[in-house]
């Protein structure tokens, strides 16, 4: 089953600009983490925050949480053209180390 | 350097020519998992491994088998394959104790089935 929903599916911006990328969720979660993956390369973890966390930093990203709306946002600040690349949410519900990936949002970054 | 290894890296076959796709992990993680991913589909968990000798179905653990003799290796196996099974794969490692909760990824194996 697909737990988190990327929005938006694509997004196009330029460098310098902030990118931000929305994930919804549907059953209580224990952990959310955001993923990168390069084009057809494995997925890189970027962060992750708890669900007592509503807000977690780590160099030019930003994620928050809601769990009463049961949503997550990710924010790149500063984007390079090096971010280019598909950012997935994943949710767990802290049994038996299942994480359930959403269909993630492709950022395109223009030089 | 700690990592997750995938092999083969590319491979077309023809339906029904059983078929083993090895993953290793060098990390000492309990934990391990396949996934496809298909385009809009996002990833989604064909099998995971808490630990040796257990093994659990995820998703869509339909076509394939898995097994976990070792703590390093944990094999994908696709006994009869089909055209459905055509498909990116992912291997997965992390840890079960300890605050950082992150799956290590492998290459990816990108499979065709003809």
């Amino acid at each position: 089953s697909q737990q988190g929903e990327e929005d938006p599916q694509a997004l196009s911006i330029q460098e310098g600009e902030n990118a931000t990328m929305n994930c919804s969720y549907k059953t209580s979660i224990n952990n959310l983490q955001w993923y990168r993956q390069n084009s057809g390369r494995g997925l890189v973890h970027l962060i992750l925050i708890r669900s007592n966390e509503r807000e977690k930093h780590s160099g030019r990203l930003r994620v928050t949480l809601d769990t009463s709306k049961k949503s997550s946002s990710l924010l790149i600040t500063a984007s390079r053209a090096a971010d280019t690349a598909s950012y997935f949410c994943a949710t767990d519900n802290g049994s038996a180390r299942q994480l359930t990936f959403g269909s993630g949002t492709q950022l395109t970054v223009l030089p | 350097e700690a990592q997750v290894t995938q092999n083969p890296r590319y491979l077309i076959t023809v339906t029904g020519k059983k078929l083993t796709v090895t993953c290793s992990q060098n990390m000492n993680h309990e934990y391990m998992s396949w996934y496809r991913q298909d385009p809009g589909l996002g990833l989604r968990q064909i099998y995971y491994s808490m630990n040796v000798e257990v093994t659990d179905k995820g998703d869509v653990p339909e076509g394939y088998k898995v097994s976990r003799k070792e703590k390093r290796n944990f094999p994908l196996i696709l006994e009869s394959p089909s055209p459905n099974q055509t498909s990116l794969y992912f291997c997965a490692s992390s840890p079960l104790a300890g605050p950082r909760r992150e799956q290590f990824f492998g290459p990816g194996t990108r499979l065709t089935v003809l």
